[in-house]
């Protein structure tokens, strides 16, 4: 199915070590996004990539980097996990077309103990 | 910059009952604006959005929402509702253009839960 795919869907870190969240795209959209979910926070804006190779901070980067690989894909990367990034991480895209209504992935809940 | 406030974290409802969720949002630019409504352990869909034109925005699964300019808000309704409207509703805003165009600004979110 068309749609935005993320990688991990679960994943237990320890503290200090680090992964990549892999997110991949099948709508030729432009944009892609990384979120982080927290209870009673909403979403807040990680990094974004408005278009292939290029990236930007948004609200929330620190402890943080992240790669536009190519237009389909967006990864992020943790590199010393903290407890503080125990989160849910959404993956979107969005596409002029679709006049800025994001596709978003199922979310990666990531744990770090 | 832009921020969405939702006043209401949760929402208690009877099947069948009308139902309001309350937006209000902070720019000092035109804005575009979204709800979109999220079930457990899923992702975010959205329901509707207004752009321009009409105030009221009809969506998908017999919601509605208001654009009040003056009011800075955009309350998401729905006239009579199901139990499987139960989920986590959030509104979101982006500027119609300059430095913040297509990054979504997102509220607290609400929890809508509807009982039988």
């Amino acid at each position: 199915n068309a749609g935005v795919t993320q990688t991990p869907k679960f994943q237990v870190l320890k503290t200090g070590q680090s992964m990549t969240l892999q997110c991949a795209q099948d709508m030729n959209h432009n944009s892609m996004y990384w979120y982080r979910q927290d209870p009673g926070m909403g979403l807040r804006l990680i990094y974004y990539s408005a278009s292939e190779g290029t990236t930007d901070k948004g609200e929330v980067p620190n402890g943080y980097n992240v790669s536009r690989l190519n237009k389909r894909e967006f990864s992020l990367r943790l590199e010393s996990a903290a407890p503080s990034q125990t989160s849910v991480y959404f993956c979107a895209s969005s596409g002029y077309r679709d006049s800025y209504g994001y596709t978003f992935g199922s979310g990666t809940r990531l744990t770090v103990v | 910059a832009q921020s969405v406030t939702q006043l209401d974290s949760q929402v208690p409802v009877f099947e069948e009952a009308p139902v309001e969720l309350r937006c209000n949002y902070s720019s000092s630019v035109s804005v575009y604006l979204f709800w979109y409504v999220q079930y457990p352990n899923q992702g975010l869909q959205l329901l509707l959005k207004y752009l321009s034109g009409s105030t009221l925005v009809k969506g998908i699964n017999g919601f509605e929402a208001e654009f009040n300019k003056s009011q800075t808000s955009f309350h998401l309704r729905k006239p009579s509702v199901h139990i499987s409207d139960t989920a986590e509703y959030f509104c979101a805003v982006t500027s119609a253009g300059g430095t913040s165009y297509g990054k979504l600004t997102f509220g607290q979110g609400t929890i809508l839960t509807v009982h039988p």
